[in-house]
């Protein structure tokens, strides 16, 4: 398996656009979680989905972040507008039996 | 609500001298604890839990934790540290439904 496949790996756009993260999990793990990471806050726990449903979104900062995951393998997370805060490094991770394995993240510049 | 907190914000460590990476944990019930490291521009990767059992925890690359009970601690170890070690390690802890709560990070920086 190639792990946790993230796109794109960098994103770049303007205040008020829409932006959409993707994510594919490992194949069999039924757990999939999405993680934002700045320097200011660390590593900040956005939504996770137990087998393709919303479990706690209460780390979603605000209406402006939506999360969907239609199918076991795949899932987004979609920011709009965005705002130059939303900078961030987002991760997805996925897991089984509690270890979680992480993508390589998408670095994103809103400015 | 179940936290670990991880003082240091850098450890410096002279190659071949034994490293230490400090997390101390607050929890409900029998913890769930996970050291993560994370390399430049990289995801997270796992290097070992603890569940249950032998407070001494084996895990990847050489590394391996201690758990304390009367301590709540559950510090990173590694008995010979290589420059190669130099990343950001989170110590964290399992809550419900598999959610996992890091620590602040520490990076670990390691000096030929």
């Amino acid at each position: 398996d190639a792990g946790v496949i993230q796109s794109p790996r960098h994103e770049v756009t303007e205040m008020g656009q829409e932006v959409t993260l993707r994510c594919k999990p490992i194949s069999g793990h039924d757990y999939l979680f999405w993680y934002r990471q700045t320097m200011m806050r660390g590593l900040e726990l956005l939504i996770y989905f137990n087998n393709n449903v919303p479990i706690d979104d209460s780390g979603m900062p605000e209406d402006r972040f939506s999360a969907k995951m239609p199918n076991a393998s795949f899932s987004t997370l979609k920011i709009q507008p965005s705002e130059p805060r939303d900078s961030a490094v987002y991760f997805c991770a996925s897991s089984f039996s509690g270890v979680a394995f992480f993508g390589q993240g998408t670095r994103l510049t809103v400015v | 609500a179940q936290s670990v907190a991880q003082p240091e914000d850098q450890v410096n460590v002279a190659e071949g001298n034994p490293l230490t990476v400090k997390c101390t944990y607050s929890v409900s019930g029998n913890p769930y604890l996970f050291w993560y490291v994370q390399y430049p521009n990289r995801g997270l990767q796992f290097l070992l839990k603890y569940i249950t059992g032998d407070n001494l925890v084996k895990g990847s690359y050489g590394f391996e934790a201690e758990f304390n009970k009367s301590q709540t601690s559950f510090h990173l170890k590694k008995p010979s540290a290589l420059v190669s070690d130099s990343a950001l390690y989170f110590c964290a802890v399992e809550s419900a439904g598999n959610m996992l709560t890091f620590g602040g990070g520490t990076r670990l920086m390691v000096k030929p």
